[in-house]
């Protein structure tokens, strides 16, 4: 069964330092999402990607998360520098286009110390 | 205040007990999502409303959707261990995103 991959599961950084995080969407999704989600609340939308183009990055804090996906396939999204209030689930969702079902990945757990 | 309300915010029910979670919106709904996540993992697809009045079952979930109250019912026929965990519904908006809700924990008890 196609499934979207997530990598790393964990991550634990010191604050100032640089993370990244991979998203492989299932074949053929041409929607990608990258959400946040904080303990005891619901997931925030931080990105959103139609093929290689962003549609939403309205919430997305630009001046230290960025959000890749340069070929329409896998993406990459990166904190410089990590905060003390940047721990929370990171997770990846894909889907066949906009309003599509959308299908998550297993997240990444970033701890920032 | 919260765009998507979801109550109970927790709720334990002895295995076997039948349950309901509930959400609610406070903006147009164009559909309604549900989703089950367990404890530090992904979430997982469990259903899909777009029309009012609309209802769809897997196994032992209900969902409906009602379209004038803005509000979408779960319901859990005959609880068992592996139902545990959080529920969280998500609304369409109508531009390709979701939002969602805090979610709901569920706990079923031998």
């Amino acid at each position: 069964e196609a499934e979207v991959a997530q990598s790393p599961r964990y991550k634990i950084t010191e604050k100032s330092q640089a993370v990244a995080f991979w998203c492989d969407p299932i074949s053929g999704h041409a929607t990608l999402y990258w959400y946040r989600q904080i303990l005891g609340q619901g997931p925030e939308l931080l990105v959103q990607f139609q093929d290689e183009s962003v549609v939403d990055d309205s919430q997305l804090p630009k001046d230290r998360f960025s959000a890749e996906r340069l070929k329409g396939v896998d993406s990459t999204l990166k904190i410089q520098p990590a905060e003390l209030g940047d721990s929370a689930m990171y997770l990846c969702a894909s889907s066949l286009g906009l309003r599509n079902i959308q299908f998550f990945g297993p997240g990444t757990r970033l701890t920032v110390l | 205040s919260q765009e998507l309300e979801q109550s109970p915010q927790s709720l334990i029910v002895q295995e076997g007990k039948n349950l309901t979670i509930n959400c609610t919106s406070s903006k147009t709904l164009y559909g309604l999502y549900w989703y089950k996540q367990k404890y530090g993992e992904g979430l997982i697809f469990l259903m899909m409303l777009q029309k009012g009045g609309e209802e769809k079952s897997h196994e032992k979930i209900t969902a409906k959707l009602d379209e004038k109250k803005q509000q979408s019912s779960l319901h859990i026929t005959a609880s068992q261990p592996r139902h545990a965990g959080i529920y969280l519904c998500g609304a369409d908006r109508g531009y390709s995103t979701l939002t969602f809700g805090k979610g709901t924990m569920l706990l079923v008890s031998p």
